[in-house]
């Protein structure tokens, strides 16, 4: 089974552009979750969605968006970019079974904003 | 709301010695506990969960974690380690309840450096 795939996998862009990031759950997960990961910050849950409905929110700003598609990819997009959004973006695929709650991650998409 | 506290950011050891790794965690709700291991430039791969049953897991490299209740901790250990162990470790929790979705709350993460 292939697993998660992020597309692009390295990004650089300029503050006050926007950005959009893709992945691609194993194939029959329908639960993507996305993460932000910083030196300062660490890693921090952005976003869950389950069969193309939000599930859980973290603490961003409305800069920060996503959605699901009816074949589970996912995307999210970074509005008005700031230096501070430079991280490494990770996403998470889950079958969401009641006994398993394992998230499998991707590789990662790093964004640079200069 | 759940946080954790990994108590190490670094942990040098040298090749053949033994290595925890502590986790300490705080939630109103029960919570299943993970652990997962990142190699440079890559993504996170789990290593080993708590979700019920018996409190001490154990991975296929070696790995295995506790999960103390009454200590809310969940520390990893591994009796003798390898240079490939090198890579940063993070503890990982989530709510228990059906309902709570998918939302992981990460440590800071351990930087485990091996030594020949």
């Amino acid at each position: 089974k292939a697993g998660v795939t992020q597309t692009p996998r390295y990004l650089i862009k300029t503050r006050g552009q926007q950005v959009t990031l893709s992945c691609s759950p194993i194939s029959g997960h329908r639960s993507v979750s996305w993460y932000q990961q910083t030196p300062g910050q660490g890693l921090q849950f952005l976003f869950e969605y389950f069969s193309e409905t939000q599930r859980n929110k973290g603490n961003f700003p409305g800069r920060f968006s996503g959605r699901q598609f009816s074949n589970s990819r996912s995307e999210m997009n970074v509005s008005t970019l700031e230096l501070g959004d430079s991280a490494l973006y990770l996403c998470a695929s889950s079958s969401f079974g009641p006994s398993t709650r394992e998230q499998f991650f991707g590789p990662g998409t790093r964004l640079t904003v200069l | 709301a759940q946080s954790v506290t990994q108590l190490d950011s670094q942990v040098p050891v040298f090749e053949e010695a033994p290595v925890e790794l502590r986790c300490n965690y705080s939630s109103s709700v029960s919570v299943y506990l993970f652990w997962y291991v990142q190699y440079p430039n890559q993504g996170l791969q789990l290593l080993l969960k708590y979700l019920s049953g018996s409190t001490l897991v154990e991975s296929i490299n070696g790995f295995e974690a506790e999960f103390n209740k009454s200590q809310t901790s969940f520390h990893l250990r591994k009796p003798s380690v390898h240079i490939s162990d090198t890579a940063e470790y993070f503890c990982a929790v989530t709510p228990n309840r059906g309902d709570a979705g998918n939302m992981l709350t990460f440590g800071g993460g351990t930087r485990l450096m091996v030594k020949p």
